[in-house]
């Protein structure tokens, strides 16, 4: 069966330090990855996807992430974090198919320290 | 172009009422799914309803249900509500199925009391 690993539950930075939150999946092919994030009371936004070729993938907000097939991760980043990137993140694996249903992980928290 | 709407935003209901939310995909989308949030379970999977079928469930009790109509919109019911009902219920939309790239709405905030 599939799962998603999100290793940190919390995460603080400083703003403006650069970010990593690691994703790790268990999937039997290669599966579509996405990063989404969710700020307090609201719906999860779309961060950015990967379904195969370039394995360095740019999303929106000045995110980027790294697919690493031979580590089954999908690490997301950025240079510089700001104080509005204080949200929930959630890694996704999904797959095409009708009858597939996604998984994801439990989440990072992230705060940012002014 | 116009992203999920999910109506009702907050709903407080009692122990043992039933609940019907709402929601309108992306224009286009036929693919919609449901998802309980709550902080002790994380991102649970209902349901997902595509052609106004029900093509996937998770691991729920009857007690909710959903459907979707010709225009994609999609309801879900839970009935006799219990405390542990208490979410945010997400509705996501994508073009053709689950496991694609999904939009969500904000959400419906039930508190069950």
């Amino acid at each position: 069966a599939q799962s998603v690993t999100q290793p940190d539950i919390h995460i603080t930075v400083s703003e403006g330090a650069s970010l990593e939150l690691r994703c790790n999946y268990s999937y039997g092919a290669t599966p579509y990855l996405f990063w989404y994030v969710q700020s307090p009371g609201q719906g999860l936004q779309l961060l950015l996807k990967y379904f195969s070729g370039d394995t360095l993938v740019q999303g929106i907000k000045g995110f980027e992430a790294e697919f690493k097939r031979s580590q089954s991760s999908f690490n997301l980043r950025k240079p510089s974090v700001h104080w509005s990137d204080a949200a929930e993140y959630f890694c996704a694996v999904g797959a095409v198919g009708g009858s597939y249903i996604p998984t994801f992980g439990r989440g990072t928290s992230l705060i940012v320290h002014p | 172009k116009a992203g999920v709407t999910q109506t009702p935003r907050y709903l407080i209901k009692t122990r043992g009422q039933q609940v019907t939310l709402s929601c309108s995909p992306i224009s286009g989308h036929r693919s919609v799914s449901w998802y309980q949030q709550t902080p002790g379970q994380g991102l649970q999977f209902l349901f997902e309803y595509f052609s106004e079928t029900q093509r996937n469930k998770g691991n729920f009790p009857g007690r909710f249900s959903g459907r979707q109509f010709s225009n994609s919109r999609s309801e879900m019911n839970v009935s006799t509500l219990e405390l542990g009902d208490s979410a945010l219920y997400l509705c996501a939309s994508s073009l053709w199925a689950p496991g694609d790239e999904q939009y969500f709405g904000p959400g419906t905030r039930l508190t069950v009391t």
